[in-house]
Parts: structure tokens; C-alpha cells; sequence
């Protein structure tokens, strides 16, 4: 099947402790994303790949850091998490290189909570 | 900066009616992608519009994209308890992003 997975679905840790969310994709596509939704704000993009690495900020990077050294996975790194940044997370991946007129398929979403 | 501006932001309808949200941009857009994302859920494709004045068709749902390419519309006939969501509108932009509106939050009552 189909499907982008996300790890951990929840998490619950303390201002400071570094954590990965693993993000992974099954369709060989070259274009991956990572979005965080809040509410009153929306989805908003924080990082995407292009492709194997290559890697640019989207609207909302600062506190967060990507890699992509394989194309099915884009790990979101948290160096040291901050409450400000307690979100529902979202990784998307897409085909081609132009994903303007392609669909972007998500993940279930990680729910995370900085105390 | 693009904003992407949806209304209503919350609905609340019986089963059977029809409704409209609506997607307005500030500037015009490269495409327009809709999403439906229920609870606890991603947020899942549904249609994408290209071309100024296009009307697509997906079932009892009929997205329409404005003559200008900077307003477009969902409409839903006959609305059911499955229809309920939250639906986004997003901009395909240049540089490989996606910029989204904050979305309308659908609720069909049975």
C-alpha cells in the first residue's frame, strides 16, 4: 500500500531534549515536506527536499533541521525543543519535481507536546 | 506574501443541505489544490484546478476556479455526515511549496 508513515503518532517530552520524528514514503517520490498545524494558523510549511540532499526552508524553519540521505526518508530534527513549538506535525510527499499540479500525500500526523 | 483567505471558518449543517466555502487569494495562483482532512487524519487530495474559469466535478462535490485565478469555490450537494472535515485550499506557488488557507471546519449533523 501506498502510504507516507510517520514516528512517533505522540509524543510528550521536556524543553531542551533533543528529539527525531521519523518520516518515511513507499512511492519513490523525489519531493518530501514538513508542515506543522495549529490552530488559527493553519498548515505551515517548515522544511522540503527536492531530492537526496537537497534540502530548502519553508516558511516556519527556525528550531527545526532536516536531512535526506535516502529518498524514501526525511527525518524532522528537533535540537532542543521549546513549548512554542507543541504542534501537529505533517509529512508529505509527492512525485516529480513539480508538485505545483501534483498531489501531496500525508501522513497520519505527530501530535507533539514540549512541557 | 501570498495570503490565502477561506470563509467560512466554521460551518454547521443538517444532513441534506448544500453549502459553499470559498478560497480567496491575494495574488493569482499557479494552481489550486482543495485537501479534505478529517480528524485525526492527514489532510487527503480532492481536486486540483489549473485554468481560470474551470469546473470539475467530483461527485456531489463541484469545485469551480474564478475567471481571474485569485477566488475559487467548493460546493457540496446534499451534504451527509461523511462530508464532514476540515477543507483546504492551497496554492501551488513556485519553488516547489505549498502555502495553504487556514481551512473551513465542516460539520454535517445527521
Amino acid at each position: 500500500e501506498a502510504q507516507v508513515t510517520q514516528n512517533p503518532r505522540y509524543l510528550i517530552t521536556v524543553t531542551g531534549k533533543k528529539l527525531t520524528v521519523t518520516c518515511s514514503q513507499n512511492m519513490n517520490h523525489e519531493y518530501m515536506s514538513w508542515y506543522r498545524q495549529d490552530p488559527g494558523l493553519g498548515l505551515r510549511q517548515i522544511y522540503y527536499s527536492m531530492n537526496v540532499e537537497v534540502t530548502d526552508k519553508g516558511d516556519v524553519p527556525e528550531g527545526y533541521k532536516v536531512s535526506r540521505k535516502e529518498k524514501r526518508n526525511f527525518p524532522l530534527i528537533l535540537e532542543s525543543p521549546s513549548p512554542n513549538q507543541t504542534s501537529l506535525y505533517f509529512c508529505a510527499s509527492s512525485g516529480r519535481l513539480a508538485p505545483v499540479l501534483n498531489e501531496q500525500f500525508f501522513g497520519p500526523g505527530t501530535r507533539l507536546t514540549v512541557l | 506574501t501570498q495570503l490565502l483567505e477561506q470563509s467560512p471558518q466554521f460551518l454547521s449543517i443538517q444532513e441534506g443541505e448544500n453549502l459553499t466555502v470559498y478560497c480567496n487569494s491575494s495574488s493569482v495562483f499557479s494552481s489550486l489544490q482543495w485537501y479534505r482532512q478529517e480528524p485525526g487524519e492527514g489532510p487527503v487530495l480532492l481536486v486540483t484546478v489549473v485554468t481560470g474559469g474551470e469546473v470539475k466535478k467530483l461527485k456531489r462535490l463541484t469545485f469551480q476556479f474564478g475567471d481571474a485565478r485569485k477566488d475559487s469555490s467548493l460546493h457540496i450537494t446534499a451534504a451527509q455526515p461523511g462530508d464532514t472535515g476540515l477543507y483546504l485550499c492551497a496554492d501551488g506557488g513556485s519553488n516547489y511549496k505549498l502555502t495553504f488557507g487556514k481551512g473551513t471546519l465542516l460539520t454535517v449533523n445527521p
